[in-house]
């Protein structure tokens, strides 16, 4: 597509459920990044993919936390048993092959947990 | 780790004046980005600078990259309301893999 596209744009949730985060990055960038902004904050690395692999899972806040990507494409960010620190926006991310020239982010998905 | 100081962390002024924000850093980089952001939007990618010494122009905003390649400056003149938003700036490592290190942000706002 033209650009990064993420689904929901907004998603609302209870506290303990699941929500799954969509991604799907420009065609024939295989880098892709999850990234989490807090209100008035600045962005905070979770997960970083190259291909179908994850080389760097760092910042993932807990176990509670996962994320997988298929066919050089699309990304699933799985949180589950939300709790309401979760709250935030969450961006995905993608780029040609790394770092050096810059990201291309998608609208976010402000996930609200009550 | 590397860690990217931005200041100002906030920043009001009136349409028509100059301003300049920082980012610094005690780790070299390969290239450093400078993004804007929009409430409700993802950043949008400004300009990447890769060479130490290097300025960039784009219209009225100029970007520095030091000379060590640790430091950026992005300058502003005659400010509009349209500049306003969160800028923000983003180093990346000394490799094409892995992901870059993102400064906190400024948040500007242009009165007219």
């Amino acid at each position: 597509g033209a650009g990064v596209s993420q689904s929901p744009s907004n998603k609302v949730t209870e506290k303990g459920k699941d929500v799954e985060l969509r991604c799907d990055p420009i065609s024939g960038h295989t880098a892709l990044y999850w990234y989490r902004q807090r209100l008035g904050q600045g962005l905070e690395f979770l997960i970083y993919f190259q291909g179908n692999s994850a080389p760097d899972k760092s910042g993932l806040p807990s176990d509670r936390f996962s994320a997988e990507r298929t066919g050089e494409s699309v990304s699933t960010l799985t949180i589950q048993r939300t709790q309401q620190e979760d709250s935030a926006v969450y961006l995905c991310a993608s780029s040609f092959s790394g770092a050096s020239y810059g990201y291309t982010f998608g609208s976010g998905t402000r996930l609200t947990v009550v | 780790t590397q860690l990217l100081e931005q200041s100002p962390q906030f920043l009001s002024i009136q349409e028509g004046e100059n301003l300049t924000v920082y980012c610094n850093s005690s780790s070299v980089f390969s290239s450093l980005q400078w993004y804007r952001q929009e409430p409700g939007e993802g950043p949008v990618l400004l300009v990447t600078v890769v060479t130490g010494g290097e300025v960039k122009k784009l219209k009225r905003l100029t970007f520095q990259f030091g000379d060590a390649r640790k430091d950026s400056s992005l300058h502003i003149t005659a400010a509009q309301p349209g500049d306003t938003g969160l800028y923000l700036c983003a180093g990346a490592p000394n490799t094409n893999a892995g992901k870059s290190t993102f400064g906190d942000g400024t948040t500007l706002t242009v009165k007219p």
